[in-house]
């Protein structure tokens, strides 16, 4: 099967604009997670999603916002960017069945804020 | 609520076994996972402990005791392309939770 992708993988932006991530998760997976990884940080929740409906949310302003298609493809938008947005953004994906618990991570989104 | 607990930096020699340690403080949870991040690539899951005991991959095992809020991950026959950082997490059993990772430990082998 092929992995989890995202798009794109390198993006710069200024202060001010908006930016929208995407994440095509493996095929058969239903949850997908953001996560935003910082240097010398571990990695900070963002979402989850499990067949289209969002089923937990980390602490992070409005600003940032998400959604899952009904493919399980999924989208998240942070608006308003700030300098600190400067992070990589990883992408997970997971069967989600009860009895294990085994993400499947994308290469990540690398975002710079000018 | 959930935390994990790791060491920031552990420094080990070609061909020696290291451990990671995890504590946690959690009411419940499914199980503890081990993740490796290698500089500027994506996390890969490593192993997974549903219960308490010891599960062997190659030269990667993981502990985990409930009882002791405890888990670790053993590397054996340390070779460098082990250097990277390595994150444990873990799924509370109350509500719909998030997956938690601790903060990471990075992993620095040396000759």
């Amino acid at each position: 099967k092929a992995g989890v992708t995202q798009t794109p993988r390198y993006l710069i932006k200024t202060r001010g604009q908006q930016v929208t991530l995407s994440c095509s998760p493996i095929s058969g997976h239903r949850s997908v997670s953001w996560y935003q990884q910082t240097p010398g940080q571990g990695l900070q929740f963002l979402f989850e999603y499990f067949s289209e409906t969002q089923r937990n949310k980390g602490n992070f302003p409005g600003r940032f916002s998400g959604r899952q298609f009904s493919n399980s493809r999924s989208e998240m938008n942070v608006s308003t960017l700030e300098l600190g947005d400067s992070a990589l953004y990883l992408c997970a994906s997971s069967p989600r069945l009860p009895d294990q618990e085994t993400q499947y991570f994308g290469p990540g989104t690398r975002l710079l804020v000018l | 609520g959930q935390s994990l607990e790791q060491p920031s930096e552990v420094t080990a020699v070609e061909g020696a076994i290291v451990q990671i340690n995890c504590t946690y403080q959690t009411s419940g949870f499914y199980g503890l996972s081990w993740y490796q991040q290698h500089d500027g690539g994506a996390p890969t899951f490593l192993s997974y402990n549903a219960l308490d005991g010891l599960e062997e991959t190659g030269r990667f095992s993981s502990f985990l005791s409930r009882s002791d809020s405890y888990g670790y991950l053993l590397l054996q026959e340390l070779q460098m392309k082990d250097s990277a950082s390595y994150f444990c997490a873990v799924r509370s059993l109350s509500g719909n939770t998030p997956l938690v990772f601790g903060k990471g430990t990075r992993l620095s082998v040396i000759a």
